[in-house]
């Protein structure tokens, strides 16, 4: 089964611009998580959607948007960049919502502000 | 809230030796998981082991092991036989009962592994 697939692999926008970043889920999984990393940190919790439906948000401005789609792929939108969201972009996908479970990372989206 | 502590920023071990990576961590919630990932540079997050706050006994997974000393707050990764393939930045992260997917990471010790 394929893993966790994410694209672009690396984007290099301007201040001001917007973005788009896709993550597709293992499949069978509902639910996707998105993380920042930004160099040297851990990763950083931005959002969660199962079944479609936002259940968690971490504490980043409303720049930051996501929404998930029939097929339980995703997107995370970024407005009005800013060179602070220069990061690695990380998407998770989960089996389910129990605690247990685990969150299987794709191999993320670097982006780059100049 | 719930934080994780990682308190080594670099290890460095021999090939064929074992090491431990220490994680703290300290939540109000009595249920809780702790996770340990390995992100080589290529950048992906790899899981390794898990641990729940009530199982009783320690997790392992192959070479990986999870010291867990739930009094103490301390979620300690050992790695038995070190291989070169080791060689990454190691994350220890806590997800609490909140009914949603959130891990909270730390910042993550950097292990070098040394022919």
């Amino acid at each position: 089964d394929a893993g966790v697939t994410q694209s672009p692999t690396h984007l290099i926008k301007t201040r001001g611009q917007h973005v788009t970043l896709r993550c597709s889920p293992i499949s069978g999984h509902k639910s996707v998580s998105w993380y920042q990393q930004v160099l040297g940190q851990g990763p950083q919790f931005i959002f969660q959607y199962y079944e479609k439906e936002e259940r968690g948000r971490g504490n980043f401005p409303d720049r930051f948007s996501a929404r998930q789609f029939p097929n339980y792929s995703s997107e995370l939108n970024v407005n009005a960049l800013l060179l602070g969201d220069s990061a690695l972009y990380l998407c998770a996908s989960v089996r389910g919502q129990g605690i247990t479970y685990e969150q299987y990372f794709g191999p993320g989206t670097r982006l780059t502000v100049t | 809230a719930q934080k994780i502590t990682q308190t080594q920023p670099g290890m460095f071990v021999q090939e064929k030796e074992a090491v431990t990576l220490d994680c703290t961590y300290d939540t109000s919630d009595p249920s809780y998981g702790l996770f340990w990932y390995k992100q080589p540079s290529s950048g992906e997050m790899i899981f390794l082991i898990y641990q729940g706050s009530y199982d009783q006994q320690n997790a392992t997974e192959g070479r990986y092991s999870l010291n867990f000393q739930k009094a103490r707050k301390s979620a300690n990764l050992v790695i038995s036989a070190s291989q070169l393939g080791d060689s990454a930045m190691y994350f220890c992260a806590m997800r609490e009962n909140t009914g949603f997917q959130k891990l909270v990471f730390g910042t993550g010790t950097r292990l070098l592994v040394s022919p």
